[in-house]
Order: C-alpha cells, then structure tokens, then sequence
C-alpha cells in the first residue's frame, strides 16, 4: 500500500514570495491533515478536512494561509506571502476516518523562508 | 486549550530501559498517543491510551493516569535504531484532531 506523498520536499523561497505544497493521502482515507512543524518542536495542526469539507481550521493564519481539498483526495496548502517564521516542514497526513485511532504522516516538506 | 509537558533530552545506554514521561491538562480528553520521529524523517504511530492502564506492544508500553493527567512510554531492551524524538499527544472530543508536546529527544549510546 503506497504512503501519504508529498511535494516538493524541499523548497527555498525568498520572504514575500509565495508557495504550494502538494499532498497524496493513502488510497480511500477521507480524513487528511497538514501540520506544521517547527524545527526542535512538535507538529503544529494547520487544517483537517473531512472528504472535501473543513472540519477544523482554528490554527490555520488565514491572513497568508489558505488550503483546499476540492474533490476530497489531493489537497494544496498555499503560503502568500511568505514570512521568514514560515520556515518549517510541512506534514501531511492522512486517515482512515474522524474516529481512527493512527493518522498515518507523509515524509514532509521542508521550508526555507530567506 | 491544551498544554503538554515532556522532557526536551534523554540519554540512555544501549540494552538499557528508559521511560519517557507526559504530563497534560486538557478539558474534554478522548486519547493519548505516542509517536516515534527519526531525524528528517515523518512521525509514525506507536501507542495509543485512552483507559487507565498499561499497553504493551513488543519492547514498547505506554501508561495512563487520566486522574492525574499522566503518560509514560517505557522502552526496553534499546537498540541504538531508538534514537529518534518521542513525540506525546492528546486527542480532545469525538475528532481526531492532536495536540502534540515538544518532543523528548532520546539518544541511545553504545
């Protein structure tokens, strides 16, 4: 069974610019998240979509942030503009359903704002 | 909201045990997981407690206080491959949304 994919994994950009992640969740899991996760800290939830609806995105700056699931299997995370404190790795993962018990993490992209 | 507290740095010797503790507070609590994340790598699953009690999975458990907001993750028998951050998180209410801690960075030496 192939695993969450995500692109690119790594992307350098100058503050002001913008940029897009992609993200592949595992074959038929409706639940998809994306984190970010600052170096020396723990994974830090973004947005988590249900199909192709937001459940939660409390914790998504929405003034630069903005992410998109439209037929509830792909999903973007988009950054516009960048700012230096961007710089992270993106996580996305992915999972079976609301209420299952392992999200299962794509390998990331790592940010780098200059 | 949630706070999470976990020790930053842990250094074990290889054959060794070492337990890793979690200490949170948080209102509406619905599970406690523990991740395994090797450098430059994705976290993956390792444990998940949401009842009182210890979980054992191979050389791994993990234990629950809910009563004293209270997790630990024992590993036994360390391989040097254990070198990796543990990462301690909460799950609140019927979603599936964590809260994640710092991370404790466990180093493994010969």
């Amino acid at each position: 069974e192939a695993g969450v994919a995500q692109s690119p994994r790594y992307k350098i950009i100058e503050k002001r610019q913008s940029v897009a992640f992609w993200c592949n969740p595992i074959s038929g899991h409706a639940t998809l998240y994306w984190y970010q996760q600052i170096l020396g800290q723990g994974p830090k939830l973004l947005i988590q979509f249900q199909n192709n609806g937001v459940v939660d995105d409390s914790q998504l700056p929405k003034d630069r942030f903005s992410a998109e699931r439209l037929k509830g299997v792909d999903s973007t995370l988009k950054i516009q503009p960048a700012k230096l404190e961007d710089s992270a790795v993106y996580l996305c993962a992915s999972s079976a359903a609301r209420a299952a018990i392992e999200q299962f993490f794509g390998p990331g992209t790592r940010l780098t704002v200059l | 909201g949630q706070n999470i507290d976990q020790p930053t740095e842990m250094t074990a010797t290889e054959g060794a045990i070492v337990q890793i503790n979690c200490t949170y507070q948080t209102s509406g609590f619905n599970g406690l997981f523990w991740y395994q994340q090797h450098a430059g790598e994705a976290p993956t699953f390792l444990s998940y407690n949401v009842l009182d009690g210890l979980e054992e999975k191979g050389r791994f458990s993990s234990f629950l206080s809910r009563s004293k907001g209270y997790s630990y993750l024992l590993l036994k028998e360390l391989q040097m491959k254990d070198s990796a951050s543990y990462l301690c998180a909460v799950r609140v209410n019927a979603g599936n949304m964590l809260t994640f801690g710092g991370g404790t960075r466990l180093m493994v030496k010969p």
